[in-house]
């Protein structure tokens, strides 16, 4: 069974630009999960998607939205970029239970 | 507040030695406690779990405790290899009941292991 997959891996954008990033779940899980991780902060949530619908979310502001499609895949946005939006950002999946999450390898954002 | 803290924030240990790495957390109402690894540049994977009647569970030469009581928990590393190298997370899931729950993650600790 493949795993997690994140694309871009790697990313560089400037401040005030947008950037979307994409996971696709494992095949047959239907909840996914999105995650900041910096240095300073760990491990952050942002929100989860189930069946299309957002089930969870973190403190985060607007700028960061995200969406599922039917086939579970989901993409995360970002507007207006700011330096410390700088992380890497992880997606992960589950067949339903949170504590049976799978990570991705994460997309690393960069912003200059 | 609902809070997980991790000690020691880095470690440095020789190949082949014991290590402990700490996690306290103060999450209420408890559900389960997951430790984590995470290599440098990819994403976490699950060590263990463990769920409030659980006071002990191994995975090869990795060991977790937890004390519900005391809120504590500890991971164990047995022997320890090279490829140990990596920051270890340790996640409290707070209980909503049915399948949902609120992830809280402690920051990690950080090992590296020398030849």
């Amino acid at each position: 069974k493949a795993g997690v997959t994140q694309t871009p891996r790697y990313l560089i954008k400037t401040r005030g630009q947008q950037v979307t990033l994409s996971c696709s779940p494992i095949s047959g899980h239907r909840s996914v999960s999105w995650y900041q991780q910096t240095p300073g902060q760990g491990l952050q949530f942002l929100f989860e998607y189930f069946s299309e619908t957002q089930r969870n979310k973190g403190n985060f502001p607007g700028r960061f939205s995200g969406r599922q499609f039917s086939n579970s895949r989901s993409e995360m946005n970002v507007s207006t970029l700011e330096l410390g939006d700088s992380a890497l950002y992880l997606c992960a999946s589950s067949g339903g239970s949170p504590w049976e999450q799978y990570f991705g390898p994460g997309t690393r954002l960069t912003v200059t | 507040k609902n809070q997980v803290e991790q000690s020691p924030q880095s470690l440095i240990i020789l190949e082949g030695k014991n290590c402990t790495l700490q996690c306290n957390y103060t999450v209420s109402p408890f559900s389960n406690l997951r430790w984590y690894k995470q290599d440098t540049g990819r994403g976490p994977v699950s060590l263990t779990i463990m769920t409030f009647s659980e006071n002990t569970k191994s995975n090869g030469r990795y060991t977790a405790t937890l004390d519900a009581d005391t809120k504590q928990s500890s991971l164990h590393i047995t022997a320890s290899q090279l490829s140990d190298s990596a920051s270890y997370i340790c996640v409290v899931m707070q209980n909503y009941g049915g399948s949902q729950g609120n992830l809280i993650f402690g920051k990690g600790t950080k090992l590296s292991v020398k030849p």
